[in-house]
């Protein structure tokens, strides 16, 4: 979807060092995610952020962590990279509907990380 | 804790072929589903959701069906074209309090239409 977008598309890294993935979308949505995506594990929620202020831990947060700089910005941080990081990440955003209900989200194109 | 889950990791459909790709959530609380269509190399794209209070929705060529009292849901693809070819994942939305919904994903089910 063109309106989500993540940078960078592919990253090659080394064990221990720190990684930062962007971004940014034009919905205008207030609710944001990162997911990892593993061969034979679909998608699995790191962090996700209702509006700026707020940020909530998802299944597998351990040894992320993320910043929401604006209601357009959502960034994923490796602080020391290391090799099972290695997945396809996803950025994805959300509209709360007027009962809450409707959750569909909307996704990125997805960024390739491989932690060496 | 909520599982959603896909019965098939694989389905080889001819073309112009009816395909039916199904899932089972483990949560009854579960209240809205959504089937999302990834291509090699993007991201999943919405293509048809259901509320916990429908059985069946149609969208174009597509429809969804609901059975809460066996926790199933499927995705039925009429006339299957090539450009249907990808991974079909299902997935749950629970309430999990304070205005917070969580999105449980299947591990998806890949489909190729056979010319």
């Amino acid at each position: 979807d063109a309106d989500v977008t993540q940078t960078p598309r592919n990253r090659i890294t080394k064990t221990g060092k720190r990684i930062m993935l962007e971004c940014s979308q034009t919905k205008g949505h207030d609710r944001m995610y990162w997911y990892r995506q593993d061969p034979g594990l679909g998608l699995r929620l790191i962090y996700y952020s209702f509006d700026v202020k707020d940020i909530n831990k998802g299944e597998i947060s351990d040894g992320y962590s993320v910043s929401r700089q604006a209601q357009a910005k959502f960034s994923l941080s490796l602080e020391s990279a290391i090799p099972n990081q290695t997945a396809l990440y996803f950025c994805a955003t959300s509209e709360a509907g007027l009962a809450g209900v409707e959750d569909t989200q909307y996704f990125g194109p997805g960024t390739r990380l491989t932690v060496l | 804790g909520e599982s959603v889950g896909l019965h098939l990791p694989t389905l080889s459909v001819q073309e112009g072929d009816n395909s039916i790709i199904n899932c089972a959530y483990s949560n009854s609380a579960s209240d809205y589903f959504i089937w999302y269509k990834q291509e090699s190399g993007k991201g999943p794209q919405f293509i048809i959701d259901i509320r916990s209070n429908m059985d069946k929705r149609q969208g174009q060529r597509v429809t969804v069906l609901l059975n809460k009292t066996v926790k199933h849901l499927s995705l039925q693809i009429a006339a299957t074209q090539p450009g249907d070819s990808a991974v079909y994942f299902c997935a749950g939305s629970t309430y999990s309090g304070a205005g917070s919904y969580q999105l449980t994903f299947g591990k998806g089910t890949k489909l190729s239409v056979i010319p």
